[in-house]
């Protein structure tokens, strides 16, 4: 298996654009994630999913971020507009579940200038 | 407010020293602590996943207890070597939640050859 992939590695984008993030977990994980990764604040999940459903969005900042799980097999994460404090990184990681550990990609480097 | 606590935030060691490191959470409610081994440029890796008090595990030099009742868990390198240099992430699991799995800020760890 290839991992969890994510795409693209590195985005830089204008303030006000719309970002899009994509993964794809591990085939098999019933359990997807979406982490931010901060300086200040370190790993903070933002949303997942449970055989695609979303279970807990409480995470997403504000109504400017979306994220869809259409499959089994991806995910994306959406930021519309983007704004300069959104720059960071966000790795999505995918799971068996929660006695298990959760495998990430190698993480979206989100730059908004 | 659920937090997760490590220290210390930073650790200098030779190679061959052994050493260890500490992860506090809340003792209520607990599922399960996750240990991540985060290695600079690259994604967080799972380490161990412990689920009940008294809880220990081991890969190869590495190994980590847990206390569940009073929401402490040790992780330990023995002899260690320049290639364990890395950020090593605790992360905890509420009952409450299965999917929220809330990271400490990590302790960074350089071994010195």
């Amino acid at each position: 298996d290839a991992g969890v992939i994510q795409s693209p590695r590195h985005e830089v984008t204008e303030m006000g654009q719309e970002v899009t993030l994509r993964c794809k977990p591990i085939s098999g994980h019933d359990y997807l994630f979406w982490y931010r990764q901060t300086m200040m604040r370190g790993l903070e999940l933002l949303i997942y999913f449970n055989n695609n459903v979303p279970i807990d969005d409480s995470g997403m900042p504000e109504d400017r971020f979306s994220a869809k799980m259409p499959n089994a097999s991806f995910s994306t994460l959406k930021i519309q507009p983007s704004e300069p404090r959104d720059s960071a990184v966000y790795f999505c990681a995918s799971s068996l579940s929660s006695n298990y550990g959760y495998t990430f990609g190698s993480g979206t480097r989100l730059t908004v200038v | 407010i659920l937090n997760v606590e490590q220290s210390p935030q930073s650790l200098h060691v030779q190679e061959g020293d052994s050493t260890n490191f500490t992860c506090s959470f809340p003792s209520s409610n607990f599922y399960a602590l996750h240990w991540y081994r985060w290695e600079t440029a690259k994604s967080p890796e799972a380490l161990f996943v412990m689920t009940l008090n008294g809880d220990e595990k081991k890969k190869g030099r590495i190994s980590a207890t847990l206390n569940t009742k009073e929401g402490y868990s040790y992780l330990y390198i023995k002899g260690s070597q320049p290639e364990d240099s890395a950020t090593y992430l605790c992360a905890f699991l509420n009952g409450g939640s299965q999917g929220n799995l809330i990271f400490g800020k990590g302790t960074k760890l350089s071994v010195k050859p």
